[in-house]
């Protein structure tokens, strides 16, 4: 079965130091995957997006991902951290081609200390 | 996302009443979705829409109830039959497949 999994419910860094945010998925197709950022009470704004294309995937506010599909992951990362970035962080994936049906990780709570 | 507009942000219910929580966009996307948010968990599929007058059960489909007569449109009515309503509904929308979702700013509803 297709599947999402983020191997961190909660990750605490110091502004300005590198920032790992992993994903692992299950899909039986090549996947579309994508990450969301989530700030208290508010809806989720798309980060970056993943459809095939490059591996590398940059995406707004400094924020990049690797797809490898050898080991099934789409970390997210950030090379220096910024208090603004303090939210959940989630990742999806589609999970079969032309899928209408999204499946979303559990998120991960990211908080920057100062 | 300014295109997307949920209202109203907060709501409050008593328990036993009905309420429908509205979903209007105006990005011309044919899709459509109510997913359900708790305290530390993902985003749960409730119903979603490919196309007016069509809509599908999602994953916790139980106590909800959805229309599509508008493309813009697409209101959530959360029924007496839902056991636990209080949570934070967001409605998202897609124009193709693997597109992303682009979502609204949610609607957080209490029911005591």
């Amino acid at each position: 079965a297709q599947s999402v999994t983020q191997l961190d419910s909660h990750v605490s860094v110091s502004e300005g130091t590198p920032v790992l945010l992993r994903c692992n998925y299950s899909s039986s197709y090549s996947p579309s995957l994508f990450w969301y950022v989530q700030h208290p009470n508010k809806g989720l704004q798309l980060l970056l997006k993943y459809t095939s294309a490059a591996t590398l995937v940059k995406g707004i506010n400094g924020f990049e991902a690797e797809f490898k599909k050898s080991e099934t992951s789409f970390h997210l990362t950030k090379p220096s951290a910024h208090m603004s970035d303090a939210a959940e962080y989630f990742c999806v994936v589609a999970i079969a081609q032309g899928a209408q049906k999204l499946v979303f990780g559990q998120g991960t709570r990211l908080t920057i200390n100062p | 996302d300014g295109g997307i507009t949920q209202s109203p942000k907060y709501l409050f219910r008593k328990e036993g009443q009905n309420v429908t929580l509205s979903c209007e966009q105006n990005l011309n996307h044919d899709a459509m979705y109510w997913y359900r948010q708790d305290p530390g968990q993902g985003l749960r599929l409730i119903y979603y829409s490919q196309i007016v007058n069509d809509f599908q059960k999602g994953d916790i489909a139980e106590g909800y109830s959805v229309s599509r007569e508008k493309k813009e449109s697409f209101p959530l009515t959360v029924t007496s039959a839902q056991k636990n309503p209080t949570a934070f509904y967001l409605c998202a929308v897609r124009d193709r497949y693997n597109s992303p979702l682009h979502f609204g700013n949610g609607t957080r509803l209490t029911v005591t």
